[in-house]
Formats: C-alpha cells, sequence, structure tokens
C-alpha cells in the first residue's frame, strides 16, 4: 500500500468552483506541505503544516486554504478555482524526528488539476 | 530570496558513461540537500540525500557537496536508459524557527540516456 496518497489523482473543473484536494499518510510523519509544478518553474510550496495545530503559509499561499484534519490527513482547497491554478499538485510528508535524515520529504503521486 | 539553481539541460549521454549533474545555491545557511528523480507525469522519488562537506556514494549514485562553493552535484556512473527522467536539487535553508524543514527546489535537470 502507498505510505502517501492523494484524491483525486486526475480532476477537470470550471472558473469559480470550489475544489478540494485530499491528501492522506501512513508514514506517522507530523509534517506534511502541499506543492504545485508548473513546467519551467519547478516544485513551489504552497502551506506546510508541522503538527495538527500549526499551519504556514508557502511562497503562493493566494488563492490556497488548507485544513490539517488529523496528523495522517491534510487538504488542499482551491475556493474560487482559475485557469492559471492548472498544475500538478503534490502532497509530500517528512519525520523531523528522525535521527537518520534532516527533513527528507515523501511525496505522493500527485493530482492533475485543469481548470477551463 | 534563497535560490537553487540547475541547468536544465536537456542532458544527453550514453549508456553506460557517468551522468554529472550540478546544482548551485544562493546561501551558505544550509543543512541539508537533496537529490530527487523524477520520470513525466510521476511524482519526485528521493534519491540520495547528503549533509556534509565531501562525497557520499550509494550504489551507481554520488553526491558531493561542497559548502564554501555553494554547490552540489549527483554523479550517476554506468548510466542507463531508465535513468532518463528529471533530477531535481533540493536544498534546506535554514534561518531559524520554522523554516526548518522546508525545501527549496531548483527546476530540474533532465537526462536522457542513450542506447
Amino acid at each position: 500500500d502507498a505510505d502517501v496518497t492523494q484524491t483525486p489523482r486526475n480532476r477537470i473543473t470550471k472558473t469559480g468552483k470550489r475544489i478540494m484536494l485530499e491528501c492522506s499518510q501512513t508514514k506517522g510523519h507530523d509534517r506534511m506541505y502541499w506543492y504545485r509544478q508548473d513546467p519551467g518553474l519547478g516544485l513551489r510550496l504552497i502551506y506546510y503544516s508541522f503538527d495538527v495545530k500549526d499551519i504556514n503559509k508557502g511562497e503562493i499561499s493566494d488563492g490556497y486554504s488548507v485544513s490539517r484534519q488529523a496528523q495522517a490527513k491534510f487538504s488542499l482547497s482551491l475556493e474560487s478555482a482559475i485557469p492559471n491554478q492548472t498544475a500538478l499538485y503534490f502532497c509530500a510528508t517528512s519525520d523531523p524526528t528522525s535521527l537518520s535524515s534532516y527533513n527528507e520529504q515523501f511525496f505522493g503521486p500527485g493530482t492533475r488539476l485543469t481548470v477551463l | 530570496q534563497k535560490e537553487v539553481e540547475q541547468n536544465s539541460g536537456p542532458l544527453s549521454v550514453p549508456e553506460g558513461a557517468i551522468a554529472s549533474l550540478n546544482c548551485t545555491y544562493s546561501d551558505r545557511v544550509s543543512q541539508s540537500f537533496f537529490w530527487y528523480r523524477q520520470y513525466s507525469g510521476k511524482s519526485p522519488e528521493l534519491i540520495m540525500s547528503i549533509y556534509s562537506n565531501g562525497d557520499k556514494e550509494d550504489g551507481r549514485f554520488t553526491a558531493q557537496l561542497n559548502k564554501a562553493s555553494q554547490y552540489v552535484s549527483l554523479l550517476i556512473r554506468d548510466s542507463q536508459p531508465s535513468d532518463s527522467a528529471t533530477y531535481l536539487c533540493a536544498v534546506n535553508f535554514y534561518a531559524g524557527g520554522t523554516s526548518y524543514g522546508k525545501l527549496t527546489f531548483g527546476q530540474g535537470t533532465i537526462l536522457t540516456v542513450h542506447p
């Protein structure tokens, strides 16, 4: 079974619609992240959460919101989708308590979102 | 603005050759460095991490870190067509507080290994 799962895997929606992307993990990691990836722009951080009560904006949070429902679940919402939010979205997790790493991040399979 | 830069490529090498991928970063206050491999349409997969100056080897992969010169590189020995992918460099820039644990990614280098 996958350690980090994302739903849906593909979504096509229309401008102005509200959409939620969900991320679940079974790795037991406290830290979770949302990124978007656009051709030529690499991975950019949208929001991150270091525990259920700690949520922080990343470099491109405008137009997005998040909810950390539990240690294992972190959702990303687009309140009113617009075409330039068309991208590949990734969820990632990390474990700050690991003695063998410095916050290596592990990625889910991604959600391809198209806003028409 | 802390930055991570990579040559976007594409870098093309023949099968069996050594592929050399380079990454430079903008700030000396950094703690950890990662290389991810990403196949087209797939998620990034961690292949190497390095924290100290010098070389770190894992199978056909060697990561090299030089903090004084602010660069990190990835060598792939005996390159195979299955190594064809985009390679992302990521740096954890530390500036205190919650910045620890955030990664900044380069744009990636496309590697093509031809038979």
